[in-house]
C-alpha cells in the first residue's frame, strides 16, 4: 500500500520570503509520479507541480520547486517570494505509473499543510 | 477549454434521503475519478472510470454508494439512504490517460 505523510499541519510565512513544505511517502513501486496540489479556501484543487520518479532533476515551475530525494522517499515543496495568493492548503500526492510513464488509478494524498502568507 | 464542472455545488439532505451528484469531465478525458474529502483532510479515493468501464470501486465506503458513467463522459455518484457520516465534499477529477488529474470545484454535501 502507498502512504503519503505531511508532518506539518500548519505553516506561516511573511510575504516575499521563502517557505518549504515537507512530504514523505512510502511505496514498493519503482515507477510513479509525485504532485503538489494547492486548495485555496474556495476549494478548487489546483495542480502546482509534478515530478516523475525516474527523473533525477528536480522539477521547477516559476516560484515553485521541489527537492526530490528518491532514496529517502522525500518530496518537499519550496515556494520562493511568497505571495498572499499562495495562502491555501497544500497536498502532496502520489500515483503509480508503468514503466512507459503512463499513470493510472488513484491519487493517494497526504493530510495537507495549511499555509498562511502574512503581509 | 472548460474545466471539470460539478453540480450541485451545495446539497443539504435529510438523513435517509437519496442524493445524486453530477460530474462533467474535461472533453476528451477518458479517465474520471471520484474522491471524498472530509473537513480539514486530504481527499480519499472512491472510484475510477476509464471511459464507461468502472475499473476500481474499492474506495466506496458501503453499498449505499453507487457511481456510473454510462456513455463515457458525464458521471453520477449516487448515495442512497444518506447518513450523517456521509457529510463531506465530493470531488470529481478527470485526466487524459497517463496525465495529471484535473479537479472540479466539488459538491459539499451536508446530511442533517
Amino acid at each position: 500500500a502507498q502512504t503519503v505523510t505531511q508532518s506539518q499541519p500548519e505553516m506561516s510565512v511573511q510575504e516575499a520570503e521563502t517557505v518549504t513544505l515537507s512530504c514523505t511517502y512510502d511505496t514498493s513501486e519503482n515507477n510513479y509520479y509525485l504532485f503538489w496540489y494547492k486548495q485555496p479556501p474556495s476549494r478548487q484543487m489546483i495542480l502546482v507541480i509534478r515530478q516523475e520518479a525516474y527523473k533525477q532533476q528536480n522539477a521547477t515551475e516559476n516560484r515553485f520547486s521541489v527537492n526530490f530525494q528518491k532514496a529517502a522517499k522525500s518530496f518537499s515543496l519550496k515556494i520562493s517570494d511568497s505571495q498572499l495568493g499562495d495562502t491555501a492548503m497544500y497536498f502532496c500526492a502520489f500515483i503509480i505509473s508503468n514503466a512507459g510513464g503512463t499513470s493510472y488509478g488513484k491519487l493517494t494524498f497526504g493530510q495537507g499543510t495549511i499555509l498562511t502568507v502574512h503581509p | 477549454g472548460a474545466g471539470v464542472s460539478q453540480s450541485p455545488r451545495y446539497k443539504v439532505a435529510k438523513r435517509g434521503q437519496d442524493v445524486a451528484l453530477r460530474c462533467d469531465p474535461i472533453s476528451g478525458h477518458v479517465s474520471l475519478f471520484w474522491y471524498q474529502q472530509a473537513l480539514g483532510q486530504g481527499p480519499e479515493f472512491l472510484t475510477y472510470f476509464q471511459n464507461e468501464a468502472q475499473l476500481d470501486k474499492s474506495g466506496l465506503p458501503s453499498d449505499r454508494f453507487f457511481a456510473e458513467r454510462p456513455e463515457g463522459s458525464v458521471s453520477t455518484l449516487k448515495i442512497q439512504r444518506t447518513q450523517q457520516e456521509d457529510s463531506a465534499v465530493y470531488l470529481c477529477a478527470s485526466s487524459k490517460q497517463g496525465r495529471e488529474q484535473y479537479f472540479g470545484p466539488g459538491t459539499r454535501l451536508t446530511v442533517t
